[in-house]
């Protein structure tokens, strides 16, 4: 069956780095688009970048641009997000998903990062 | 503030119908067949439920149905069970490569 689990959330402190991975299974990683979505404490879903099967295209939310770099490793069946200049606002649970016309149709557990001094 | 607006909270008993609305303009909702709908329990990540509007993906009950009208969507829970009371999100493709989510909405069984 389909399964993504991310990996590499921990406590930062402001303007640090962190780099998250999502390892997936059960189907072939490298047809499909990736996206990660971040949901802060008690708040709703917010879209942060996606990437197409090849790593061809890549787009992020504003929020981000220019902060993060999505990327993936079709061999190794692997997401990554590297996230620098962290603020207090990253603060979130970020899940990746695997994604079908704009659907997000599997998502892994999701992992922790907060920012905080 | 959300891309997509839901209303915070709604509910119903166990056996009725209950709607979950959520507005966005022309440029998302409503000028995309792009909509998709999903559930999360306390503490678990999101369950994909709708795609494209009105589509189930397999496995999930006949129950949840989807529907759109103009900039607005809805999600139409049958049968209300206890197990349907959880948050609910909707997406849109919101142009310009970017997928908009809505604020959410807590589904309460009574």
């Amino acid at each position: 069956q389909v399964q993504l689990v991310e990996s590499g959330g921990a406590l930062v402190r402001p303007g640090g780095s962190l780099r998250l991975s999502c390892a997936a299974s059960g189907f072939t990683f490298s047809d499909y688009y990736m996206t990660w979505i971040r949901q802060a404490p008690g708040k709703g879903l917010e879209w942060v970048s996606y990437i197409s099967s090849s790593s061809r295209t890549i787009y992020y939310a504003d929020s981000v641009k220019g902060r993060f770099t999505i990327s993936r490793d079709n061999a190794k069946n692997s997401l990554y997000l590297q996230m620098n200049s962290l603020r207090a606002e990253d603060t979130a649970v970020y899940y990746c998903a695997r994604v079908h016309y704009y659907a997000l149709e599997a998502w892994g557990q999701g992992t922790l990062v907060t920012v905080s001094s | 503030q959300s891309a997509l607006t839901q209303p915070p909270s709604a509910s119903g008993s166990p056996g009725q119908s209950v709607t979950i609305s959520c507005t966005g303009t022309s440029s998302d909702v409503g000028g995309y067949n792009y909509v998709s709908w999903y559930q999360q329990h306390p503490g678990k990540a999101p369950k994909f439920m709708i795609y494209e509007v009105n589509k189930r993906p397999s496995g999930v009950p006949d129950r949840f149905s989807g529907s759109k009208s103009g900039n607005t969507a809805s999600l139409t829970v049958s049968g209300l069970q206890a197990e349907d009371e959880a948050d609910y999100y909707c997406s849109s493709y919101g142009g310009s490569n970017n997928l908009v989510f809505g604020g959410g909405t807590k589904l309460t069984v009574l």
